[in-house]
This record gives C-alpha cells, structure tokens and sequence, in this order.
C-alpha cells in the first residue's frame, strides 16, 4: 500500500532563513508521481510540483527546490530566503498509477510559520 | 485558479440532515476525485469518477455518495450528518498527458460545518 510521511508536524522560521520540509514515501509501483502542494491559511490546495518516478533530476523554480532521491524513497522540499508569505500548510503527495488510478495519498502535512 | 469549480463554499447545517456538494471540473478533464480534509484524518481520497462512471473508492462512509453526470460535473452527496462530518471536501480534477503523465488540479473546497 501507498504511504506518504512528513515527519515535521510544524516548523518555524524567521524570514530569509532556508527550510527544508521532508517527505518520505512508501510504493511498490514501479512508476509512481510526486507532488507537493501548497495550502495557505485560505484553505485552497495549491499545486506546486509534480515529479516522475523515473526522473530523478533535482529542480529549482525560484525560491523553491525539490530534492528528489529514490534511493532513499525521499522528495525534500527547500525554500530558501523564506518569506512570510510562505507561511502555509505544506502536503506531500504520491500517486501510483497503476494500482490506485492516480488518486492521491497525502502525508500528514508540515505547519510552516515564517516569522518576520 | 485552478479552473475546478466547487459549491457551495460554506455550507452549515444541522445533524441528521442532508446535504449535495458540486464539482465543475476543468473543460475537457474526464476525471474527477473527491477528497475530504478533518482535522483527525488529515486529507483522504474518498472516490473518483471517469466519465460518469465509479472508478475506485477510498475511506468513504456509507451514508456518503457520488455520482457524475453526463456533462461531467459530479456531486457528493452527505446524508444523516454527524458532527464528525465537519470538514474542508475538495474535488479535484485530472488531465492525461503524452507519456503516461497526468495533472491533478483542486478545485478551492466546501467547508462542512455540522452543528
């Protein structure tokens, strides 16, 4: 079964440090999908990235970089220079395709307060 | 915007009772998930939909159902509510791409409040 894990419950930061939240995930796909979103303190779910379980390039948009490492069933997430804006519920997110037909499993979510 | 369409967006009702939520989803999407997010349970796939027709089910309870119509939108419905129910239900829509690649996109969420 699919499993998805973020140990931090809640962060907190002062602005323009860098954080990274973590996510660990557990499948027995051998193609299976990443995500992670954004949920600010509106409620809405916000899309931020999708990775392939066959691409393990790292990426970077902006502030944002996501460390992805199958080795280790691992796709970290780091915002450096943190602004209060980043302030949000972050979830981590796997999709297996194969055996799930691409519903999500989320992890628990990581409570990041930036403080100014 | 997402362009996944949801409403109400607040919704508070009593227990017992029962109550439909609807979903738009993105022009051209044949796909629709809906989740619900308790504070208890954190985010939990409930059911998906395909082009009208039930796909797969999740932690969904029997007094829940869904359906999607020809025109592709879909409605939750909640019947005999308990306080338990209270919670943030989101729809989400997805989009097959080339490569086995798909997009799931949420729409922003009914807020359940049972009182």
């Amino acid at each position: 079964a699919q499993k998805v894990t973020q140990a931090q419950t809640e962060i907190s930061v002062v602005e323009k440090e860098d954080v990274t939240l973590d996510c660990v995930y557990e499948t027995r796909d051998t193609t299976y999908y990443l995500f992670w979103y954004k949920q600010p303190p509106s409620g809405e779910l916000v899309f931020l990235i999708r990775r392939n379980s066959f691409d393990e390039q790292n990426e970077i948009s902006g502030r944002y970089s996501w460390n992805f490492q199958k080795s280790t069933s691992s796709f970290n997430f780091t915002i450096t220079a943190s602004q209060v804006v980043d302030s949000a519920v972050y979830f981590c997110a796997l999709s297996e395709r194969e055996t799930s037909g691409s519903r999500l499993t989320f992890g628990e979510g990581t409570q990041l307060t930036v403080n100014p | 915007d997402s362009g996944v369409t949801q409403t109400p967006k607040h919704l508070i009702t009593a227990t017992g009772q029962r109550v439909t939520l609807r979903c738009s989803p993105r022009s051209g999407d044949l796909s629709v998930y809906w989740y619900q997010q308790s504070l208890d349970q954190g985010l939990q796939f409930l059911i998906h939909y395909y082009n009208g027709e039930e796909r797969a089910k999740g932690n969904i309870l029997e007094r829940f159902s869904a359906q999607q119509f020809p025109d592709l939108h879909s409605e939750l419905n909640l019947s005999s509510l308990e306080l338990g129910d209270s919670a943030l239900y989101f729809c989400a829509s997805r989009r097959d791409l080339a490569g086995g690649r798909s997009e799931q996109f949420f729409g922003p969420g009914t807020r359940l409040t049972v009182l």
